[in-house]
């Protein structure tokens, strides 16, 4: 089975630019989350989905920063505007009936 | 709060030899998991080993096995007969909420393997 595909693996932006990552969980799992890993702060879980519907997202930094999930096997995570200080590897994640999250490989991001 | 700490920011051990990696924790509830993750280089994040709370008997996965304390809030990750593909970052993370849904990482543990 594929695991989690994410795209672009990396991205490089101009400060002010609209990023978008993408997010494709394993079929048939319920839950999507979005994690963010940084030097400074680790790993931080910014927003998870149950069913396509948002349950928590208190861990997105700020307004500049939406997720959707319009369906069960694609979510995006989009930062408009950027900042440099948005560079980070962002992770997308999905878990089924059990209770082990897998993680995509992860979009490499900086904004310049 | 739920807190995870790894207290070894790194750690070396010799090729086919034996080594432990620390994990302490803190939290209110009683239904919880914990687990394990490797990160390699490439910086895909790849579960290790996981334990539920409830469960007193210590996982094991081939090589990998852990020790959980839960009156200590202690999780260590023991790695026997070390292969040059364990080099990575080790990250413990503590699994909270109904199903696990919300993961809180330690700071990490990187570990070097030496042929």
């Amino acid at each position: 089975d594929a695991g989690v595909i994410q795209s672009p693996r990396h991205e490089v932006t101009e400060m002010g630019q609209e990023v978008t990552l993408r997010c494709k969980p394993i079929s048939g799992h319920d839950y999507l989350f979005w994690y963010r890993q940084t030097m400074m702060r680790g790993l931080e879980l910014l927003i998870y989905f149950n069913n396509n519907v948002p349950i928590d997202d208190s861990g997105m930094p700020e307004d500049r920063f939406s997720a959707k999930m319009p369906n069960a096997s694609f979510s995006t995570l989009k930062i408009q505007p950027s900042e440099p200080r948005d560079s980070a590897v962002y992770f997308c994640a999905s878990r089924g009936s059990g209770n082990t999250i897998y993680f995509g490989e992860g979009s490499w991001l900086t904004v310049v | 709060a739920q807190t995870v700490t790894q207290s070894q920011p790194e750690m070396s051990v010799q090729e086919a030899e034996t080594v432990t990696l620390s994990c302490t924790y803190d939290t209110s509830e009683s239904d919880y998991y914990l687990f394990w993750y490797k990160q390699p280089p490439s910086r895909q994040m790849i579960l290790v080993i996981r334990q539920e709370a409830y469960k007193q008997q210590n996982a094991t996965e081939n090589r990998f096995s852990v020790n959980f304390q839960e009156a200590a809030k202690s999780f260590s990750l023991k790695i026997s007969d070390s292969q040059l593909g364990d080099a990575a970052m080790y990250f413990c993370a503590l699994g909270r909420g109904q199903g696990a849904q919300k993961l809180v990482f330690g700071q990490g543990t990187r570990l070097t393997i030496n042929p």
